[in-house]
């Protein structure tokens, strides 16, 4: 399947520091996004990179996408503990309408 | 902003019943989705819709049905439940530009089967 796989499955870090999340996938895609899901809510949208695309900044978020390895990582830089969360990535596929989630990345922030 | 809600939050039933699961979303969206979500699994989509009385099917269709009679409602139906369709459902839309492009989540409803 299309299915994106998140790297790694759970992370822990202090407040303040940075956090780096992976996605890899298996097919060409048009667009890769990452969403946020706090605990037992609705996912967030957080950030659109496209194919062309190499790097893109949201605050402070910061998502990379390499076409040729088939892979995205999602920065976020100086966590708070309100970053706690599970983040997604979600890919498209050419030529369908939907979008395929990976299993997602539990992110801790300790204060 | 987009709204999205579901129908409950929370819902227990028991083995065999009926059980309808409600979306409405205030943006006008034509493209609606349902997926459920599972520990270890992510995100799989059941049904997805394009328009009114229109449906498709997603991976993991079987033992459901969806309803589109309005273009901001959305239902989801388990025609008899069993437990292994106890789950978080989520549902989705998205603007008229196709599945593609940002998706807006309900805030879940997690269903137990008994």
């Amino acid at each position: 399947s299309q299915q994106g796989e998140e790297d790694p499955q759970a992370l822990s870090i202090q407040e303040g520091e940075n956090a780096t999340m992976n996605c890899s996938y298996k097919t060409s895609i048009n667009n890769l996004q990452w969403y946020r899901q706090n605990s037992g809510r609705g996912l967030v949208h957080l950030i659109l990179i496209r194919s062309n695309e190499r790097e893109k900044h949201s605050g402070r978020l910061r998502v990379t996408l390499d076409t040729s390895k088939k892979s995205s990582s999602l920065l976020i830089t100086a966590s708070r503990a309100a970053d706690t969360a599970s983040y997604f990535c979600a890919t498209d596929r050419t030529g369908a309408n939907n979008l395929f989630f990976g299993t997602g990345t539990r992110l801790t922030v300790i204060p | 902003d987009v709204k999205v809600t579901q129908s409950s939050r929370y819902l227990v039933k028991r083995t065999g019943e009926k059980v309808f699961l409600e979306c409405v979303q205030d943006m006008d969206h034509e493209n609606m989705f349902w997926y459920r979500q599972d520990p270890g699994l992510g995100l799989r989509l059941i049904y997805f819709s394009y328009d009114v009385k229109m449906k498709e099917k997603g991976d993991i269709p079987e033992g459901y049905s969806v309803s589109r009679e309005k273009k901001e409602r959305f239902s989801l139906i388990l025609e008899s439940a069993s437990t292994n369709q106890t789950s978080m459902y989520l549902c989705a839309s998205t603007t008229p530009t196709g599945g593609q492009e940002t998706q807006y989540f309900g805030p879940g409803t997690r269903l137990l089967v008994l």
